[in-house]
């Protein structure tokens, strides 16, 4: 069973547009990892948030982390075509959601 | 470094048939991972290795499914028979335990199976 759930299922923005993507899931964990899948790929690693932190970027990439809502947000911004592609939260027994399926127009 | 390498890369098959996925993680790896993939959904875990020890195959149908990792290096996952829902993709991951439960998957591009 998923272990983690992301919404919205899926998402179309314009080039240059922010992109916000959330996960939620059942049980503590120690940290939470964010992943994306371009079609026909395996999944990639984007980055990790530890319990303790709040919020860490990478790039264009901004990662928050609320335990007590047990929820998780992963906003890209200024979005380019590039981008298109499924992104997964997975929790730290690697377990992951349905997945955030991005479409960025040109 | 190498990737994940996993093959074959598609695979045709009528029902009943057995089919067998092969993973070869990055070497130096000791933690890998199975997932089955449907169509529009995250993957599932099937089973997770610590060297050549299955630690977590709650998962993993066992009536039809079965896995391998003799020697704790590559691994092979293996159904027999095959059903129609048995259709999806089989990833491979593979990650470094020695940065603990932080260590990031690396994943193969995964074996596209069709059950006809």
């Amino acid at each position: 069973s998923q272990q983690g759930e992301e919404d919205p299922q899926a998402l179309s923005i314009q080039e240059g547009e922010n992109a916000t993507m959330n996960c939620s899931y059942k049980t503590s964990i120690n940290n939470l990892q964010w992943y994306r899948q371009n079609s026909g790929r395996g999944l990639v690693h984007l980055i990790l948030i530890r319990s303790n932190e709040r919020e860490k970027h990478s790039g264009r990439l901004r990662v928050t982390l609320d335990t007590s809502k047990k929820s998780s947000s992963l906003l890209i911004t200024a979005s380019r075509a590039a981008d298109t592609a499924s992104y997964f939260c997975g929790r730290d027994d690697m377990r992951f959601g349905a997945g955030t399926r991005l479409t960025v127009k040109p | 470094e190498a990737g994940v390498v996993q093959s074959p890369r598609y695979k045709i098959i009528e029902k009943k048939q057995p089919v067998a996925f092969w993973c070869n993680p990055i070497s130096g790896h000791n933690t890998l991972y199975w997932y089955l993939q449907n169509l529009g959904q995250g993957p599932e875990l099937l089973i997770r290795y610590e060297n050549e020890e299955a630690v977590d195959d709650s998962q993993l149908p066992k009536d039809r499914f079965s896995a391998e990792r003799l020697k704790g290096v590559d691994s092979t996952l293996k159904i027999q028979p095959a059903e129609l829902g048995d259709s999806a993709v089989y990833l491979c991951a593979s990650s470094d335990r020695a940065g603990g439960r932080e260590s990031p998957l690396h994943f193969g591009n995964g074996t596209r199976l069709t059950v006809t």
